[in-house]
């Protein structure tokens, strides 16, 4: 069963704004990755945040935790036409799910130029 | 040189037939697994083996059967195709299981039953 729930389900801006994408989930987790796939390839992981952590950055990429309200956002600074993407957020959960990634169903991003 | 490689890229068959999927990763990972990906992007796990050992295997009907060689190779064998089973496979590996790693993906495999 899905575990995640990413929010939006599409998300359109112009290229230099922030793209904020959310992700919600049902049970305790070990850690939560974000990934992102580009229209015809595989996917890519952009930051693992672990479950102890609230706050990571990866160059333009700012991804907080909130494990009280199971949630997630994932922020994209000065987007770039090269962002257009669909991003996943990914729990790794081992009470119920076992232990594997569970992904969401998506947020897609178009960055327009 | 890519990291997780999967051949073929594409593959259309016709109900009924048998195919396999290889999938080959570089990294030195003792993980892999196979994903199925639907029409609508949704992505769900099918098998992960540790050193060649099986270690989650979900609700997959059994003509799906998974060989892993070698740490290195995890390949996927398709009995008796269904229109069903057209989605995108991917293959993925990572450092170790239990999902405490990122893990690497390769470019996927459009399997197209008619």
């Amino acid at each position: 069963s899905q575990q995640g729930e990413e929010d939006p389900q599409a998300l359109s801006i112009q290229e230099g704004e922030n793209a904020t994408m959310n992700c919600s989930y049902k049970t305790s987790i070990n850690n939560l990755q974000w990934y992102r796939q580009n229209s015809g390839r595989g996917l890519v992981h952009l930051i693992l945040i672990r479950s102890n952590e609230r706050e990571k950055h990866s160059g333009r990429l700012r991804v907080t935790l909130d494990t009280s309200k199971k949630s997630s956002s994932l922020l994209i600074t000065a987007s770039r036409a090269a962002d257009t993407a669909s991003y996943f957020c990914a729990t790794a959960s081992q009470m119920e799910y076992g232990n594997k990634l569970v992904f969401g169903a998506g947020t897609i991003l178009r960055v327009k130029s | 040189d890519t990291a997780v490689s999967q051949t073929p890229k594409y593959l259309v068959t016709q109900m009924g037939n048998d195919k396999s999927i290889k999938c080959e990763q570089n990294l030195g990972h003792d993980t892999m697994y196979w994903y199925k990906q639907d029409s609508k992007k949704f992505l769900k796990i099918m098998f992960s083996y540790n050193n060649k050992e099986l270690i989650i295997n979900e609700t997959v009907p059994n003509r799906f059967s998974p060989k892993s060689p070698d740490k290195a190779h995890l390949n996927l064998h398709i009995n008796s195709l269904e229109l069903g089973d057209s989605a995108v496979y991917f293959c993925a590996s990572s450092q170790a299981g239990q999902a405490y790693y990122e893990q690497y993906f390769g470019p996927g495999t459009r399997l197209t039953v008619t």
